[in-house]
């Protein structure tokens, strides 16, 4: 079964740093583009970043120079580091698949949720 | 950075009906576009791709068409398990972006 499973949520402070994972099963991870996307309470999806499968990445312009999206393709796990972490970066964070050629978002995982606080 | 608009930000509508949702790119996207279907507390799930492509699975009540800055979202026949929230999102280029959601209710 195809699965995506994030974890690394939690509580943090403002300023503080966080950093998701993804672990990936059921297909191929090394051969596909993968994203992170994340929703704040009853709000729209929101893209984070995307890394390509020879590891080139994109970021919103929310969130670059503070999150870094890394992937581990021996281990099939998808990373997203966030540094100085604001209370608009609170929200459940979705890592999902890349449909090759479409971009569009055809796995995604059931989220993690990243609240930040003080 | 393109802005996707989608309309109506929510709609109420009975089993059996059929409606519309649009989606509205700031700038030319050709057919890249993309729908999600989006329950409570659940992730989203693909629908659509590349404006008019049925995802697997996906029953055949759903159909999407358009192209370059105008997309429609199709439910031909309404089912109790389809009243959700729906998102368009444009797959053209980086940064990739989201409707801001239409909730169709009961």
């Amino acid at each position: 079964e195809v699965q995506l499973v994030e974890s690394g949520g939690g509580l943090v402070q403002p300023g503080g740093s966080l950093r998701l994972s993804c672990s990936a099963s059921g297909f191929i991870f090394s051969s596909y583009d993968m994203h992170w996307v994340r929703q704040a309470a009853g709000k729209a999806l929101e893209w984070v970043a995307t890394i390509g499968v020879p590891g080139d990445t994109y970021y919103a312009g929310s969130v670059k120079g503070r999150f870094t999206m890394s992937r581990d393709n021996a281990g099939d796990f998808l990373y997203l580091q966030m540094n100085n972490l604001g209370a608009g970066d609170t929200a459940t964070y979705y890592c999902a698949r890349d449909l090759t050629g479409h971009r569009a978002l055809d796995v995604w995982g059931k989220g993690t949720t990243v609240t930040v606080s003080s | 950075d393109i802005q996707m608009t989608q309309s109506p930000s929510s709609v109420s509508a009975s089993v059996g009906d059929r409606i519309t949702i649009t989606c509205r790119a700031s700038q030319g996207i050709s057919t890249w576009l993309a729908w999600y279907q989006q329950k409570p507390g659940k992730a989203p799930k693909l629908l659509i791709y590349a404006a008019s492509n049925l995802q697997n699975g996906v029953p055949s009540r759903f159909s999407g068409s358009g192209a370059g800055k105008d997309f429609t979202l199709t439910i031909s026949s309404l089912q109790p398990e389809d009243f959700a929230t729906y998102f368009c999102q444009q797959t053209f280029n980086f940064p990739l972006s989201f409707g801001q959601g239409t909730r169709l209710e009961i």
